[in-house]
This record gives C-alpha cells, sequence and structure tokens, in this order.
C-alpha cells in the first residue's frame, strides 16, 4: 500500500552545519511532495513543497529534493540554527485532496 | 492575524459522551480538513471538506462526523467517544484543494486539540 518512509527517526547536527532529513516514499504517481515543521506544542507549519515536474526548489536556507527514479524526498537546511530544532514531516499527494504523512524525523540542534 | 483556532485546546471525557471539537479559520479558505496524530503513525487525514456543505471522508473517518455549513467553521464531532479516539487532533485550512495544480498549496494548522478518552 502507500506508504511514506523515514530513514532516519532522529537527527542530531552541530549548529551552523547543513542538515538533509531524507524521506522514501511507495506511490510512483503522486505528484505533490511537502515538508512540515513542528515545534513541540504545536501545530505543524508548512516549510515547502514541490510537484513531480520539478526536481529541486529552494526556499529561504531550505532546499528540497525529489528523486522520482528512486521515490526519495530530501529536506536540506542549510547553517542549522537552534531554532530549526522539531520534528520534520514529509508527505505527499494519495489521492485527490488527500495528504499521507510519514510519522516524522526530531532534528536535535546542538550548540 | 491570519489563523486557524481550535476548541478546546484540552479535553478529557468519557466513553460514549458526545462531543465536538470547533474549528475556525478566518482566510475565507475553502479547503478545511481534519488529522488525528498519532504516535508512529504521524498524522492521518480523518475527513475533508472542500467548501460549504462539501465533505468528504479521509483515510480514518471510522467514529467521526463533520459538518460544513459555514465557510470558516467545520467543526468535528464525535457521537459515541472511544478510549481509541484518545489523540491529538488538528484541523488545518488552504486556500484551494491540496495538490491542484497549483504551486503552494500551504496548509495553515490549528494549535491541536489534546482528547483523552477514558
Amino acid at each position: 500500500g502507500e506508504s511514506v518512509g523515514l530513514h532516519l527517526p532522529t537527527l542530531s547536527v552541530q549548529e551552523g552545519d547543513n542538515s538533509i532529513i531524507n524521506c522514501a516514499y511507495s506511490n510512483s504517481a503522486s505528484d505533490y511532495f511537502i515538508w512540515y515543521k513542528q515545534e513541540s506544542g504545536k501545530g505543524p507549519q508548512f516549510i515547502i513543497d514541490i510537484r513531480s515536474n520539478m526536481d529541486k526548489r529552494q526556499g529561504q536556507r531550505v532546499t528540497v529534493l525529489l528523486n522520482k527514479t528512486v521515490k526519495h524526498l530530501s529536506l536540506q537546511i542549510a547553517a542549522t540554527q537552534p531554532g530549526d530544532s522539531a520534528v520534520y514531516f514529509c508527505g505527499f499527494s494519495g489521492g485527490y485532496n488527500k495528504l499521507i504523512f510519514g510519522a516524522g524525523t526530531r532534528l536535535a540542534v546542538h550548540p | 492575524e491570519a489563523q486557524v483556532t481550535q476548541n478546546p485546546r484540552y479535553l478529557i471525557t468519557v466513553t460514549g459522551k458526545k462531543l465536538t471539537v470547533t474549528c475556525s479559520q478566518n482566510m475565507n479558505h475553502e479547503y478545511m480538513s481534519w488529522y488525528r496524530q498519532d504516535p508512529g503513525l504521524g498524522l492521518r487525514q480523518i475527513y475533508y471538506s472542500m467548501n460549504v456543505e462539501v465533505t468528504d471522508k479521509g483515510d480514518v473517518p471510522e467514529g467521526y462526523k463533520v459538518s460544513r455549513k459555514e465557510k470558516r467553521n467545520f467543526p468535528l464531532i464525535l457521537e459515541s467517544p472511544s478510549p481509541n479516539q484518545t489523540s491529538l487532533y488538528f484541523c488545518a485550512s488552504t486556500r484551494g484543494g491540496l495538490a491542484g495544480g497549483m504551486s503552494n498549496n500551504e496548509q495553515f494548522f490549528g494549535p491541536g486539540t489534546r482528547l483523552t478518552v477514558l
């Protein structure tokens, strides 16, 4: 069935380093992918999205890469800051107006 | 301030006692959705609504009802709550439909409602 997997449940990085959070998906028909950030006690917050006709999209300090050949999605955060510490969710469209999310990866930023 | 609000934020109830979690958005968004979040399972969609009087099931609709009588409000109703509905619930809204050809389908999430059913 459809699924979104995460390679690492927890990622620890040093402040100032670049972070890469990975996500694997199984539905090759999906045409929309998204990343959310969730801080403790808060609702998810949109970071960036990408459609399947693109392989890269950049935002402010973040880049999403999509590799449709191996069904892999990644989120790169440049110069990681303590405020980036959160759980990050990837998701993909699983049908009309449906989003399927992974369980999340916790990013811990150490000074 | 553009936002999605939910009430209550925390609720402890007993099995079988009907409850409603309210959701309201002030962005004039057409699309609204309810999710539940459980450890290890991430966010799972319960119901969604494309517009007033238009609702449809998500992935885990059993035991829930919704209504969309006004554009800004999308309440979640548990007619007879059970312990397996203990969870963290999020309401979300977006301007258009998800993955509908838009390059930015940002969903705005509410702060969450933590529900415990004893």
